[in-house]
């Protein structure tokens, strides 16, 4: 099994530009997050996913979308960059055997710069 | 405060044992984690402990709960320059109906 793939591992984008991540679990998980992190802060969720065509906002959802047509793909938007979206990327996913509680499988990121 | 607390940076020598805290806010929490993450590279779960559990050891790892003052350790034994990496420490919180609750995550660096 792959676990947790993303594509790009890096990207450059300019001011404006638009972009989609791709995040996709191999484990048949039900749950999948978005996730940026930024030196000091730790790790903020964006959004995060219970199942296939079922999205919810977390901490930081401004300037993001996201979509989940398939139970193995979670997918996260960029429409207007803004050198405030500078930030490491994560994917995770998670099974739903104690709700929300339980171990997060985690991707190895990507690295997005917004000039 | 609503957040999950850590101390951003630890430094040991090699050899010596490390710890790392963390406080946590949910008294209902039922699971409470710890993650590894080495450098360019995302987490990876380190060990968990079950908030009935007082304390869990697991080779070099030990982690102790007290859930009355919700305070949560991770000890590394022998500590090695393997083990530099950030440490997270994460929360379940709402009866697990909400995600995880990460903390800031603490820097360990280890002098050889």
């Amino acid at each position: 099994n792959a676990g947790v793939t993303q594509t790009p591992k890096f990207r450059v984008l300019k001011t404006g530009q638009s972009m989609t991540l791709l995040c996709a679990q191999d484990m048949n998980h039900e749950y999948m997050y978005w996730y940026r992190q930024d030196p000091g802060m730790g790790l903020r969720l964006i959004h995060y996913s219970v199942g296939e065509g079922t999205t919810a906002k977390g901490e930081v959802p401004d300037g993001y979308n996201v979509s989940r047509l398939k139970k193995q793909n979670f997918l996260l938007g960029l429409e207007s960059a803004a050198p405030s979206q500078t930030s490491v990327y994560f994917c995770a996913s998670s099974p739903p055997l104690a709700g929300l509680s339980v171990e997060q499988f985690f991707g190895p990121g990507t690295r997005l710069t917004v000039l | 405060g609503e957040d999950v607390e850590q101390s951003l940076f630890l430094s040991v020598r090699e050899g010596d044992s490390s710890v790392i805290n963390c406080t946590y806010t949910d008294s209902s929490s039922t699971y409470l984690y710890w993650y590894k993450q080495e450098p360019g590279a995302g987490l990876q779960l380190l060990t968990y402990i079950f908030s009935n559990m007082d304390m869990k050891q697991d080779q070099r790892l030990t982690v102790l709960l007290n859930k009355k003052d919700k305070h949560l350790s991770l000890r590394i034994a022998d500590t090695q320059t393997g083990d530099s990496a950030i440490y997270f420490c994460a929360e379940s919180r709402n009866s697990g109906n909400t995600p995880l609750v990460f903390g800031k995550g603490t820097r360990l660096s280890v002098i050889a």
